[in-house]
């Protein structure tokens, strides 16, 4: 079964520090996965996908298929960032969420 | 271009209740969706659309009906409303390059 799997529900780190938000899939075939982010009250919004491999506000996410994950780091957390992280499967499949708390 | 747009924004409805939740979007996207959004539940797909005419069960469709009435709306349905139910409804369209376009929320209350 097409599975994500976000085992964080809160992760608190302090201004500067790594962040790490980890994603681990269940998927027979190629994986297509995303990173959204929301911003408080604000509409989910597109952070990353695999396919593009690129740096988004600092942050980078790569596929790793022997572990099935799609963890999403950054070296240097913002009071910005502070947000809910979900990682997506395709298209219909979404993980719980974390929510990322930056503290000053 | 509005991206999707949802109304209403807010509800309060008493069990029992029925009502009718609006999504369209101006981008020409064949594919939308109707998510819950729970605490400790992340985002739960009710229903989805993946093109005008069709609709398809999500993980949570029980207790909603849907309407892609044309390419533009995709209506979510509650007939009976449940206290269960109050959640933060989202809509979104499908870009071409697969990324989900999400609309702005409905969060609705059953007393």
């Amino acid at each position: 079964a097409q599975r994500v799997t976000q085992p964080e529900k809160l992760l608190s780190v302090f201004k500067g520090a790594p962040v790490e938000l980890k994603c681990n899939y269940s998927y027979s075939g190629s994986p297509e996965l995303f990173w959204y982010v929301q911003y408080s009250r604000q509409r989910l919004q597109l952070l990353l996908r695999h396919i593009s491999r690129e740096s988004i506000k600092g942050f980078t996410a790569d596929l790793n298929k022997g572990e099935t994950s799609f963890h999403l780091k950054k070296p240097f957390a913002q009071e910005e960032d502070s947000a809910m992280y979900y990682c997506a499967l395709g298209q219909l499949i979404f993980g719980q969420g974390t929510e990322l708390s930056v503290k000053p | 271009n509005a991206g999707v747009t949802q109304t209403p924004k807010f509800q309060v409805l008493k069990t029992g209740q029925s009502m009718t939740l609006q999504c369209a979007q101006d981008m020409n996207h064949n594919s939308m969706y109707w998510y819950r959004q729970d605490p400790g539940m992340g985002l739960r797909l009710i229903y989805y659309s993946a093109s005008e005419g069709t609709t398809d069960k999500g993980e949570v469709p029980n207790g909603y009906n849907v309407s892609r009435l044309n390419k533009r709306e995709f209506s979510l349905r509650l007939e009976s409303a449940a206290p269960s139910q109050t959640s933060v409804y989202f809509c979104a369209s499908r870009l071409p390059n697969n990324e989900q376009f999400f609309g702005p929320g409905t969060r609705l209350t059953v007393l």
